[in-house]
């Protein structure tokens, strides 16, 4: 089955610096690949994915690359805020019919 | 729409007790999925159902663990005989497609004494 690993487990990185985190996966034949935050307290709610057939997609300061070849994908949010602070999780699916296949999670804490 | 909703968020009793933790997906989802959150094991799926029909229970632990899903609107999650290391954070989600954006309930935190 599809297995993906997330790094680092914790990230600290101070306020209106850029945060990293990479994901790699196992199953060639995953094309959708999601990005969660979850705060204290909530379930994890999405907050970008991207497809294969799509190289790099932004939404304001949150940006994921996708190396298919590589087999691994990205997350990368700029200008960071105190409010970023949270858990993030990547995840990997095939085709509609299959379940997410959830990376570990990063703690991300942001100082001002 | 009022979301994924679950009841109750927060449940504590005793090893050996019967615990049913219930999920209502957003309305017009096919997918409904249960999952465990650990600490030491992260986010396990524990099964998922399409069209009420479960489709994967691979992840589910153990025979002390059984779910439902009655009708659409309508899924339960049941411990019994419950033990300690049952306890965790039990999130429900649901989507329009398997491997589409899934929304996440508030989840039921699980203590077992």
């Amino acid at each position: 089955g599809e297995n993906v690993e997330q790094h680092p487990s914790t990230l600290s990185v101070q306020e209106g610096d850029s945060a990293v985190i990479k994901c790699t996966y196992s199953d060639s034949a995953s094309n959708y690949f999601p990005w969660y935050k979850q705060e204290l307290g909530k379930g994890p709610q999405l907050i970008i994915d991207i497809r294969s057939n799509v190289g790099e997609k932004k939404d304001q300061r949150i940006a994921v690359t996708l190396n298919k070849t590589a087999k691994h994908f990205s997350l990368h949010i700029t200008e960071t805020q105190p409010e970023d602070s949270a858990v993030y999780f990547c995840a990997a699916s095939r085709d509609s019919g299959y379940a997410l296949n959830f990376g570990k999670g990063t703690s991300l804490l942001v100082t001002p | 729409d009022a979301g994924v909703i679950q009841s109750p968020r927060h449940e504590v009793t005793e090893m050996g007790q019967e615990v049913t933790l219930r999920c209502k997906p957003i309305s017009g989802h096919d997918y409904l999925f249960w999952y465990r959150q650990t600490m030491m094991r992260g986010l396990e799926l524990l099964i998922y159902f399409n069209n009420n029909v479960p489709i994967d229970d691979s992840g589910m632990p153990e025979d002390r663990f059984s779910a439902k899903m009655p009708n659409a609107s309508f899924s339960t999650l049941k411990i019994q005989p419950s033990e300690p290391r049952d306890s965790a954070v039990y999130f429900c989600a649901s989507s329009l497609w398997g491997g589409e954006t899934q929304y996440f309930g508030p989840g039921t935190r699980l203590l077992v004494l």
